[in-house]
């Protein structure tokens, strides 16, 4: 069964610094990776994803992430961060299929500093 | 267009009791999931509706918790009876069939305390 591990489960940054979460996954065949994020007081939405070509792939906001599969890594980054970027994010990751279940990682809660 | 809505928001009930959640997907979506993230854990799968029919239920905890998905369209998860353990917010997912990119889109999640 795939799992995925974050790093990070509380990270503290100040405004304008920048960011990089970790985060990898364990299964042997083809994967769908997205990041997820949660802000305060809202619904989980999707903040970018991969599924084949370019390994660095850019979401919304300025947040972007790159495919390692070497490493089986999919770490999210964002060269300056933004006190609006306060949040909880999820790693996430199916199976090649798309309607398979998500099986997300234990999340990270950014907290950005004025 | 709507977003996937969930009712009700937050429910405290005393363990032994029964609580029916409700998911409302966004129109024409055909695939409908349900989550439970119980605090400081992951975010882990209970069961995957496509239209009314269970694709995978194999992340349902025990035979306390029942889905129902009649019609297709909107769908229930019954806890009976409620366990302490059974706290957390659960959530639901909805995706269309065809062209999708495998993005699932979230409800707000129904905060379950049970006492």
């Amino acid at each position: 069964a795939q799992s995925v591990s974050q790093h990070n489960h509380h990270v503290i940054l100040s405004e304008a610094a920048s960011l990089e979460l970790g985060c990898n996954y364990s299964y042997g065949g083809t994967v769908n990776l997205f990041w997820y994020v949660q802000y305060p007081g809202q619904h989980l939405q999707l903040l970018l994803k991969y599924f084949s070509g370019d390994p660095l792939v850019k979401g919304i906001k300025g947040f972007e992430a790159e495919f390692i599969k070497s490493k089986f890594s999919f770490n999210l980054r964002k060269p300056s961060v933004q006190w609006s970027d306060t949040a909880e994010y999820f790693c996430a990751v199916i199976t090649s299929g798309g309607y398979q279940k998500v099986t997300f990682g234990i999340g990270t809660k950014l907290q950005v500093i004025p | 267009e709507a977003g996937v809505t969930q009712f009700p928001s937050h429910s405290v009930i005393e363990k032994g009791q029964t609580v029916t959640l409700r998911c409302d997907p966004i129109s024409g979506h055909d695939n409908l999931y349900w989550y439970r993230r119980v605090m400081g854990k992951e975010i882990k799968f209970l069961l995957h509706f496509v239209k009314e029919s269970k694709q995978d239920e194999s992340g349902m905890p025990n035979n306390r918790f029942l889905a129902e998905r009649t019609g297709g369209t909107y769908s229930t998860l019954k806890v009976q009876p409620a366990e302490l353990e059974d706290s957390g917010v659960y959530f639901c997912a909805s995706s269309p069939t065809s062209g999708s990119s495998g993005e699932q889109f979230f409800g707000p999640g129904t905060r379950l305390t049970v006492l």
